[in-house]
Parts: C-alpha cells; structure tokens; sequence
C-alpha cells in the first residue's frame, strides 16, 4: 500500500527556535497534503492543506506566518514551525489522500512529536 | 458535514468480539462511512468504509442500516493489539479532501 514518511520522528528544540517536519509519499505522488496537530488525549484538527505549486490553506485560527507549509514537489511537503513555544508542543502528523476512488481512504504519517522547552 | 457521536471508551476481553457504534443524523446522500484506528504516537490507520448494507474486509465488517444515520464497526475476537483509538468519519463523496475527526472511541481490551 501508499506509504507517507515524516522527519524527524521526535524533535526537541528550545523556545524561540524554528523547526522543519517533513512529510514525504514514499510510492506515489501527492499533490496534495494534509496537516494535522493532535495534542494529548484529543483528536486530530486539521492545520492547514498543502498544495503542490502552490499557496496552503489554512484553517480558521492557524497562524500561517507561525506554520510555514511550502509544497515544493509531488512528494514532500514540509510543515516549519517559527518561533517555537512551549503550547506549540504537540504531535503533527501528515496524510495524503488515496485515489478518488477510494474517496475517504487516506495514508497517513507516522507522526512527529514536537516539544519545545 | 455530518456530525459523528460514538462513545467515548470501551473495555473487551481477548477473544471477544467488539461492536462500536456512531450516529451520524445528518448524513448526505453522497457521504461515505469511514473507521480509522489510531495508536498511541502514532499516524491513523485505515479500517474500512461503506456507502451501505454490509462491508467485509481481513480486520474489520461495517454495518450500515438501511436509513444510514448510524453504523457499526464489528472487530471479531479482538485481541490486545487491538487497544487503540477508533474514529467514525463521514466522508462527502467526492473524496480526496482533509478529514473532519470526532472525539474517537477508546477501546481497551484485557487479557
């Protein structure tokens, strides 16, 4: 089956530093991505869409200056987090949707979790 | 897009078979049912989806009635790997966007 990577699996940096998450499909390509945030004992909320060519979009409440998403080929997406604080903690994951014919399948990454000191 | 309500935890035993259950009102008439699994630091996973009547697969079988305000996901004699998260999403038919998750089901399973 398709397969997303992320990098790094866990990262930890220091307040006021910016780090990258990079998401990539492994066996096919993804022109179009998702990213999500999940923070402990609750569900995932979508970030932002990340679009290969293209501005992301990002949902309500998402500071697109913070969450830098840049999309540059048909396999890798990466997700910068600026000026990191401590309530940006969380695990990020990414997904990339299936074939449309398989509608609601989508392929997930492992996660990254990030904690910021 | 439709709401999902599911419960929020659930224990078994090994061997036992679990039946989850989401209500989903407002579904559309284009809307897919999807179950993901999610464990714990890690990405979700893709179960099973169905439009209606019954779906089958290796892990899991979808029960949708006929009305389709509801479903049911039947994991048969679960095991302790099957501790995990389980999320009912209601997908609009055309697919391939961003996917709205609900609160998720925790199930427990004990030796």
């Amino acid at each position: 089956g398709a397969v997303v990577s992320q990098h790094p699996s866990w990262v930890i940096c220091k307040s006021g530093t910016s780090v990258k998450i990079e998401c990539r499909s492994l066996d096919f390509q993804a022109t179009t991505m998702f990213w999500y945030r999940q923070f402990p004992k609750q569900s995932l909320m979508l970030m932002a869409t990340s679009n290969e060519g293209s501005k992301a979009t990002y949902e309500q409440g998402v500071e697109k200056d913070k969450f830098l998403i840049n999309h540059a080929s048909l396999t890798l997406s990466t997700l910068t987090v600026t000026s990191a604080h401590p309530e940006d903690s969380s695990f990020y994951i990414c997904s990339a949707p299936g074939p449309v014919e398989k509608r609601g399948e989508q392929y997930f990454g492992p996660g990254t979790r990030l904690t910021v000191t | 897009l439709a709401k999902t309500t599911q419960p929020i935890s659930m224990d078994s035993y090994e061997g036992q078979e679990v039946n989850i259950t989401c209500s989903h009102n407002n579904i559309a008439t284009n809307d897919y049912i999807t179950w993901y699994q999610q464990f714990p630091s890690q990405g979700p996973r893709f179960i099973i989806q169905g439009y209606k009547t019954k779906v089958t697969n290796e892990v899991a079988s979808l029960f949708i009635p006929a009305d389709r305000k509801s479903s049911t996901l039947s994991l048969p004699r679960v095991s302790l790997s099957d501790t995990a998260v389980y999320y009912c999403l209601v997908v609009p038919g055309g697919g391939r966007r961003a996917l709205t998750f609900g609160s998720g089901t925790r199930l427990q399973v004990q030796p």
